[in-house]
């Protein structure tokens, strides 16, 4: 696609659920990023990618926060035992390479009731 | 304090005048700055990117980067009502954290036509 793209855009799930957002790149891009914006405040970095591996995993809150990218392209971001503090807009981008201009998809709202 | 500072406004202007946007970062470390424009509910769309001191222009917007003041700004030439929206600045480092940047938590613009 054009675009970086994110899905699910919504996603509704009960305290305690697992959930998986998933991002699929620019076709391309080798760096991928995960963010969260919480509302009035600046996204949030969690983690990144540069190809296969994760480069710096050091936004991720705690261990119920996991992030995949097998195959150097599409990335799963995976949450376990979901608390309502999880509750905000997951934004993922990809640039070609790290440090050159990022692009956002459209996010995954997630909401834990 | 926040490592990307910004004023969260609002900052309002009338049509046809310049918005200037500034931003001030405590990491001396950065070495790539980037604007991001966010309408209320969509995820944040890159109109700049600047990686030395000095202006960069592309059409109506300018960037400027002052490293040994440590200050970003963007500027907006004649301001028109689509531009309202909340400008994000990021900032990136050098080296093995280069995947991570941090954002500023925005300001916001109003163009009063």
């Amino acid at each position: 696609g054009a675009g970086v793209s994110q899905t699910p855009s919504n996603k509704v799930t009960e305290k305690g659920k697992y959930v998986e957002l998933r991002c699929d790149p620019i076709s391309g891009h080798t760096a991928l990023y995960w963010y969260r914006q919480s509302l009035g405040q600046g996204p949030e970095f969690l983690i990144y990618f540069q190809g296969t591996g994760a480069a710096d995993d050091s936004g991720l809150p705690n261990d119920r926060f996991f992030a995949v990218r097998p195959e150097g392209s599409v990335s799963t971001l995976k949450i376990q035992r979901t608390e309502r503090g999880d509750s905000a807009v997951y934004l993922c981008a990809s640039s070609y390479t790290v440090n050159t201009e990022a692009f956002f998809g459209q996010g995954t709202r997630l909401t834990v009731v | 304090q926040k490592e990307v500072e910004q004023n969260s406004g609002p900052l309002s202007v009338p049509e046809g005048a310049i918005a200037s946007l500034n931003c001030t970062y405590s990491d001396r470390g950065s070495q790539s700055f980037f604007w991001y424009r966010q309408y209320s509910g969509k995820s944040p769309e890159l109109i700049m990117s600047i990686y030395s001191n000095g202006d960069k222009e592309d059409g109506r917007f300018t960037a400027q980067l002052n490293k040994a003041s440590q200050y970003v700004s963007l500027l907006i030439r004649d301001s028109q009502p689509s531009d309202s929206a909340t400008y994000l600045c990021a900032a990136t480092p050098y080296g093995t954290n280069a995947g991570k940047s941090t954002f500023g938590d925005g300001t916001t613009l109003t163009v009063k036509p």
